[in-house]
Protein backbone atom coordinates (compact mmCIF):
# COMPACT_ATOMS: atom_id res chain seq x y z
CA UNK A 1 0.00 0.00 0.00
CA UNK A 2 1.44 3.96 -0.51
CA UNK A 3 1.65 5.97 1.96
CA UNK A 4 4.09 8.05 3.82
CA UNK A 5 5.75 6.44 6.74
CA UNK A 6 7.38 8.30 10.17
CA UNK A 7 9.60 7.35 12.31
CA UNK A 8 10.49 6.70 15.08
CA UNK A 9 6.55 6.86 17.14
CA UNK A 10 8.31 8.43 20.15
CA UNK A 11 11.92 9.75 20.32
CA UNK A 12 13.30 10.75 23.57
CA UNK A 13 16.37 13.36 22.99
CA UNK A 14 19.24 14.65 25.47
CA UNK A 15 19.47 17.87 25.94
CA UNK A 16 22.88 19.35 23.26
CA UNK A 17 21.91 16.43 21.29
CA UNK A 18 21.18 16.30 17.52
CA UNK A 19 18.60 13.98 16.43
CA UNK A 20 17.35 13.26 13.09
CA UNK A 21 13.31 11.88 12.19
CA UNK A 22 12.83 10.17 9.23
CA UNK A 23 10.15 10.87 6.98
CA UNK A 24 9.94 8.41 3.56
CA UNK A 25 6.54 8.09 0.98
CA UNK A 26 6.04 5.57 -2.10
CA UNK A 27 3.34 7.91 -3.47
CA UNK A 28 5.91 9.05 -6.15
CA UNK A 29 4.94 12.64 -4.62
CA UNK A 30 7.33 15.56 -5.66
CA UNK A 31 6.68 18.01 -2.78
CA UNK A 32 7.18 17.26 0.79
CA UNK A 33 7.26 19.39 4.00
CA UNK A 34 7.76 19.06 7.83
CA UNK A 35 5.58 20.70 10.11
CA UNK A 36 5.66 20.83 13.84
CA UNK A 37 2.67 20.76 16.25
CA UNK A 38 2.88 22.07 19.83
CA UNK A 39 -0.16 21.36 22.30
CA UNK A 40 -3.13 22.83 21.51
CA UNK A 41 -2.31 24.69 18.11
CA UNK A 42 -1.68 24.29 14.66
CA UNK A 43 0.91 22.97 12.27
CA UNK A 44 3.81 25.45 11.69
CA UNK A 45 6.17 24.82 8.52
CA UNK A 46 9.69 24.15 9.06
CA UNK A 47 11.01 22.73 6.07
CA UNK A 48 9.45 22.20 2.38
CA UNK A 49 11.14 20.62 -0.90
CA UNK A 50 9.25 20.18 -4.17
CA UNK A 51 12.17 18.94 -5.78
CA UNK A 52 15.43 16.28 -5.32
CA UNK A 53 18.03 18.44 -4.30
CA UNK A 54 16.13 21.28 -3.32
CA UNK A 55 13.77 23.07 0.02
CA UNK A 56 12.75 26.06 1.21
CA UNK A 57 12.25 27.08 4.70
CA UNK A 58 9.29 27.43 6.25
CA UNK A 59 8.32 29.92 8.86
CA UNK A 60 10.04 28.12 11.78
CA UNK A 61 13.65 27.11 9.72
CA UNK A 62 16.00 28.05 12.61
CA UNK A 63 17.49 25.14 14.59
CA UNK A 64 16.51 22.71 12.26
CA UNK A 65 17.72 21.47 8.81
CA UNK A 66 16.36 18.82 6.11
CA UNK A 67 18.22 16.98 2.87
CA UNK A 68 16.43 15.76 -0.29
CA UNK A 69 18.84 13.08 -1.57
CA UNK A 70 16.24 10.80 -3.40
CA UNK A 71 13.02 11.68 -3.96
CA UNK A 72 11.17 9.40 -1.56
CA UNK A 73 12.69 10.54 1.12
CA UNK A 74 13.05 14.03 3.32
CA UNK A 75 14.26 12.92 6.65
CA UNK A 76 14.65 16.29 9.68
CA UNK A 77 17.76 16.86 12.11
CA UNK A 78 16.44 18.86 14.94
CA UNK A 79 20.04 20.00 16.00
CA UNK A 80 21.26 21.40 19.61
CA UNK A 81 20.27 24.85 18.27
CA UNK A 82 16.77 24.35 18.85
CA UNK A 83 16.25 25.91 22.27
CA UNK A 84 12.35 23.92 22.56
CA UNK A 85 12.55 21.10 20.60
CA UNK A 86 9.91 18.83 22.54
CA UNK A 87 6.80 18.69 19.80
CA UNK A 88 4.72 16.81 17.57
CA UNK A 89 6.73 16.61 14.36
CA UNK A 90 4.05 15.63 11.21
CA UNK A 91 5.64 15.02 7.50
CA UNK A 92 3.46 15.55 4.58
CA UNK A 93 3.35 15.20 0.29
CA UNK A 94 1.08 16.23 -2.17
CA UNK A 95 1.36 15.39 -5.80
CA UNK A 96 2.62 18.08 -8.22
CA UNK A 97 0.59 20.16 -10.41
CA UNK A 98 -3.40 20.58 -10.93
CA UNK A 99 -3.48 17.06 -9.31
CA UNK A 100 -2.74 17.66 -5.77
CA UNK A 101 -6.08 17.04 -4.29
CA UNK A 102 -5.08 15.84 -0.99
CA UNK A 103 -2.01 16.32 1.17
CA UNK A 104 -1.22 13.02 2.55
CA UNK A 105 0.52 12.54 6.55
CA UNK A 106 2.24 10.10 8.15
CA UNK A 107 1.64 9.25 11.79
CA UNK A 108 3.70 11.78 13.57
CA UNK A 109 7.02 11.51 15.48
CA UNK A 110 6.46 13.15 19.30
CA UNK A 111 10.00 14.21 20.37
CA UNK A 112 11.00 15.14 23.88
CA UNK A 113 13.57 16.94 25.82
CA UNK A 114 14.74 14.78 28.58
CA UNK B 1 2.86 38.65 4.17
CA UNK B 2 0.88 35.34 4.43
CA UNK B 3 -2.30 34.40 7.01
CA UNK B 4 -5.08 32.08 7.47
CA UNK B 5 -7.33 32.74 10.07
CA UNK B 6 -10.35 30.80 11.69
CA UNK B 7 -12.47 31.07 14.75
CA UNK B 8 -10.43 29.05 17.61
CA UNK B 9 -13.56 26.95 19.05
CA UNK B 10 -17.01 26.28 18.59
CA UNK B 11 -19.59 24.69 19.87
CA UNK B 12 -22.63 22.75 18.47
CA UNK B 13 -25.66 20.36 19.36
CA UNK B 14 -25.53 16.97 17.95
CA UNK B 15 -27.63 16.83 14.91
CA UNK B 16 -27.21 19.89 14.17
CA UNK B 17 -25.30 21.72 11.75
CA UNK B 18 -22.20 23.61 12.03
CA UNK B 19 -20.10 26.57 9.49
CA UNK B 20 -16.60 26.83 9.96
CA UNK B 21 -15.15 29.82 8.73
CA UNK B 22 -11.75 30.48 7.13
CA UNK B 23 -9.87 33.86 5.71
CA UNK B 24 -6.52 33.59 4.16
CA UNK B 25 -4.32 36.18 2.32
CA UNK B 26 -1.27 34.54 0.64
CA UNK B 27 1.23 35.02 -2.43
CA UNK B 28 -0.69 33.28 -4.81
CA UNK B 29 -3.30 30.55 -4.24
CA UNK B 30 -3.44 27.39 -5.72
CA UNK B 31 -5.68 25.25 -3.58
CA UNK B 32 -6.79 25.51 -0.06
CA UNK B 33 -7.73 22.03 1.71
CA UNK B 34 -9.99 21.23 4.90
CA UNK B 35 -8.45 18.56 7.52
CA UNK B 36 -9.79 17.14 10.42
CA UNK B 37 -7.29 15.94 13.63
CA UNK B 38 -8.42 14.43 16.74
CA UNK B 39 -5.74 14.76 19.69
CA UNK B 40 -2.64 13.45 19.36
CA UNK B 41 -3.17 12.19 15.82
CA UNK B 42 -2.22 13.06 12.33
CA UNK B 43 -4.93 14.78 10.37
CA UNK B 44 -7.09 13.09 7.98
CA UNK B 45 -8.26 14.70 4.81
CA UNK B 46 -11.90 16.20 4.31
CA UNK B 47 -11.58 18.14 0.91
CA UNK B 48 -10.26 20.36 -1.69
CA UNK B 49 -11.29 23.43 -3.32
CA UNK B 50 -9.05 24.87 -6.23
CA UNK B 51 -12.41 26.29 -7.80
CA UNK B 52 -15.09 28.77 -6.46
CA UNK B 53 -18.32 27.07 -5.09
CA UNK B 54 -19.31 24.53 -2.95
CA UNK B 55 -17.67 20.61 -3.14
CA UNK B 56 -19.93 18.21 -1.49
CA UNK B 57 -19.01 15.08 0.03
CA UNK B 58 -21.55 13.37 2.19
CA UNK B 59 -22.01 15.21 5.75
CA UNK B 60 -19.42 17.53 4.37
CA UNK B 61 -19.27 20.13 2.31
CA UNK B 62 -16.74 22.65 1.72
CA UNK B 63 -17.46 26.42 -0.30
CA UNK B 64 -14.49 28.77 -1.68
CA UNK B 65 -14.43 31.88 -2.95
CA UNK B 66 -10.90 33.02 -4.40
CA UNK B 67 -11.90 36.48 -4.73
CA UNK B 68 -12.91 36.80 -1.06
CA UNK B 69 -10.22 35.15 0.16
CA UNK B 70 -12.83 32.98 2.05
CA UNK B 71 -13.85 29.29 2.74
CA UNK B 72 -16.08 27.59 5.14
CA UNK B 73 -16.21 24.20 5.82
CA UNK B 74 -20.38 22.88 6.57
CA UNK B 75 -20.63 20.08 8.95
CA UNK B 76 -24.59 18.74 8.74
CA UNK B 77 -25.92 16.03 11.08
CA UNK B 78 -23.31 16.12 13.75
CA UNK B 79 -22.03 13.40 16.03
CA UNK B 80 -20.65 13.28 18.94
CA UNK B 81 -17.57 11.63 16.90
CA UNK B 82 -16.87 15.03 15.23
CA UNK B 83 -15.74 16.89 18.27
CA UNK B 84 -12.47 17.46 17.11
CA UNK B 85 -10.21 19.91 15.43
CA UNK B 86 -10.48 21.34 11.87
CA UNK B 87 -7.58 22.82 10.44
CA UNK B 88 -7.86 25.23 7.09
CA UNK B 89 -5.17 24.92 4.46
CA UNK B 90 -3.72 27.12 1.86
CA UNK B 91 -1.10 25.96 -0.89
CA UNK B 92 0.67 29.10 -2.40
CA UNK B 93 3.26 30.57 -4.26
CA UNK B 94 6.03 28.64 -7.14
CA UNK B 95 7.01 25.96 -4.53
CA UNK B 96 3.82 24.98 -3.52
CA UNK B 97 4.32 26.37 -0.19
CA UNK B 98 1.52 25.14 2.32
CA UNK B 99 0.88 26.56 5.27
CA UNK B 100 -2.27 25.83 8.01
CA UNK B 101 -4.42 27.77 10.03
CA UNK B 102 -4.30 27.53 13.55
CA UNK B 103 -7.51 25.39 13.48
CA UNK B 104 -10.51 25.37 15.07
CA UNK B 105 -12.15 23.03 17.65
CA UNK B 106 -15.44 22.20 17.64
CA UNK B 107 -17.17 20.59 20.84
CA UNK B 108 -20.62 18.68 20.31
CA UNK B 109 -22.39 18.03 23.19
CA UNK B 110 -25.66 16.33 23.28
Amino acid sequence: DGGITQSPKYLFRKEGQNVTLSCEQNLNHDAMYWYRQDPGQGLRLIYYSQIVNDFQKGDIAEGYSVSREKKESFPLTVTSAQKNPTAFYLCASIPQGRGNTEAFFGQGTRLTVV
Amino acid sequence: GQNIDQPTEMTATEGAIVQINCTYQTSGFNGLFWYQQHAGEAPTFLSYNVLDGLEEKGRFSSFLSRSKGYSYLLLKELQMKDSASYLCAVVSGGYNKLIFGAGTRLAVHP
